[in-house]
């Protein structure tokens, strides 16, 4: 029934690693978001897709790549993880693309980094 | 520079009463204007959504309203219940891209 998935939960890493978050949502939505919320708790976008196509990259570091294997689908993999990597980061999805449509917000992936 | 102000930062109020945030905004073209709720460890929930020419829009106990010269808007929630405790976050997104900007929220506290 979870309209939007993320996994995991929590992730807890050291410096340096490489990791990925999965994001899958069920609701047939074309557009797919990673978002960042820092330790203030601002959201800021980080990445969108429309049907497989990446369409926003807001100067995201080249650490950090998102992967859609399908429209169902947005990874995120992160090279090098950094002390300030450590945030919340949600997936989101929306039917078409951002300007009217709702979007739908994962539960979150906490992310820390040692 | 595109900014999303919001006030108070936090907020603590006792069940059964009414509360007005506010949101002030200088993102420019303005396509529209979201309020959402986030619940502790939990994503954001979108409640209105409000485009250029709308005033006002409820969603059951939460009213918000527009005001497009002075870029400001509030949201006021009626009879609150202890459920409402939560973060509300302002986000504006600009006409002709799709980058949304948030405020930092405000964090709503219930008390019984």
């Amino acid at each position: 029934d979870t309209a939007v998935s993320q996994t995991p939960k929590y992730l807890v890493t050291q410096m340096g690693n490489d990791k990925s978050i999965k994001c899958e949502q069920n609701l047939g939505h074309d557009t797919m978001y990673w978002y960042k919320q820092d330790s203030k708790k601002f959201l800021k976008i980080m990445f969108s897709y429309n049907n497989k196509e990446l369409i926003i990259n807001e100067t995201v570091p080249n650490r950090f790549s998102p992967k859609s294997p399908d429209k169902a689908h947005l990874n995120l993999h992160i090279n090098s993880l950094e002390l300030g990597d450590s945030a919340v980061y949600f997936c989101a999805s929306s039917r078409r693309q951002l300007l009217t449509d709702t979007q739908y917000f994962g539960p979150g992936t906490r992310l820390t980094v040692l | 520079k595109n900014q999303v102000e919001q006030s108070p930062q936090s907020l603590i109020i006792l069940e059964g009463k009414n509360c007005t945030l506010q949101c002030n905004y200088t993102v420019s073209p303005f396509s529209n204007l979201r309020w959402y709720k986030q619940d502790t460890g939990r994503g954001p929930v979108s409640l209105t959504i409000m485009t250029f020419s709308e005033n006002t829009k409820s969603n059951g106990r939460y009213t918000a309203t527009l005001d497009a010269d002075t870029k400001q808007s509030s949201l006021h929630i009626t009879a609150s219940q202890l459920s409402d405790s939560a973060s509300y976050i302002c986000v504006v997104l600009s006409g002709g891209s799709y980058i949304p900007t948030f405020g930092r929220g405000t964090s709503l506290i219930v008390h019984p």
